[in-house]
């Protein structure tokens, strides 16, 4: 168990629809990323989150947003919803955000549009 | 810019025998070099990683990979390999001058008794 928590675990909607991920880091963290795992495009960084501020941004599409709270827990907003949206989405937290940071990954959210 | 290639999509191997999962990377930048595994249905799991420390670098549950600057290479290693070594492994780089992780394609290990 990494200590990051991701709710929900499954989430089956409909295209057209906006969804929220939820993510708690671990006790301490003050980063949080959000990658999202498809079978076509392997395992993506989309955005991070420092402190509550961004800090980077990967291959976030625009109708997708996040943002992270000042208890440092994070949301991911996915909107008008698409096929190719389903994916396995990852939040991840670390100490300090730099690169050498070691991240620790939550157990994903499976998002299944139809 | 940096990638990272995983020289191998599927590995197979037999229980008790080396394990070896091969990683390039190109990067401008000083790396961290990080190994990652994904059991099914689960999350990501740091193995190792070598932040500009000693070269060869040992993991949880007995894997060990070799940070080989000339050849920008980090390959994985296990003298011996489980049934529960079966899984996805991720070779990931991360540069001194950026935040993100760049993920490798993936290495599917499975392990015949």
């Amino acid at each position: 168990d990494s200590g990051v928590t991701q709710t929900p675990k499954h989430l089956i909607t409909a295209t057209g629809q906006r969804v929220t991920l939820r993510c708690s880091p671990r006790s301490g963290d003050l980063s949080v990323y959000w990658y999202q795992q498809s079978l076509d495009q392997g395992l993506q960084f989309l955005i991070q989150y420092y402190n509550g501020e961004e800090r980077a941004k990967g291959n976030i599409l625009e109708r997708f947003s996040a943002q992270q709270f000042p208890d440092l827990h994070s949301e991911l907003n996915l909107s008008s919803l698409e096929l190719g949206d389903s994916a396995l989405y990852f939040c991840a937290s670390s100490p300090r955000g730099n690169a050498a940071d070691t991240q620790y990954f939550g157990p994903g959210t499976r998002l299944t549009v139809l | 810019a940096q990638s990272v290639t995983q020289l191998d999509s599927h590995v197979s191997v037999s229980e008790g025998t080396p394990v070896l999962l091969r990683c390039n990377y190109s990067s401008s930048y000083s790396p961290s070099l990080f190994w990652y595994v994904q059991h099914p249905n689960k999350g990501l799991q740091l193995l190792l990683k070598y932040t500009s420390a000693a070269t060869l670098v040992k993991g949880i549950n007995g894997f060990e990979a070799e940070f080989k600057k000339s050849e920008t290479s980090f390959h994985l290693t296990k003298p011996s390999a489980h049934m529960s070594d079966a899984a996805e492994y991720f070779c990931v780089v991360s540069l001194s001058n950026d935040y993100k992780l760049s993920f490798g394609a993936g290495t599917t290990v499975t392990v015949r008794a």
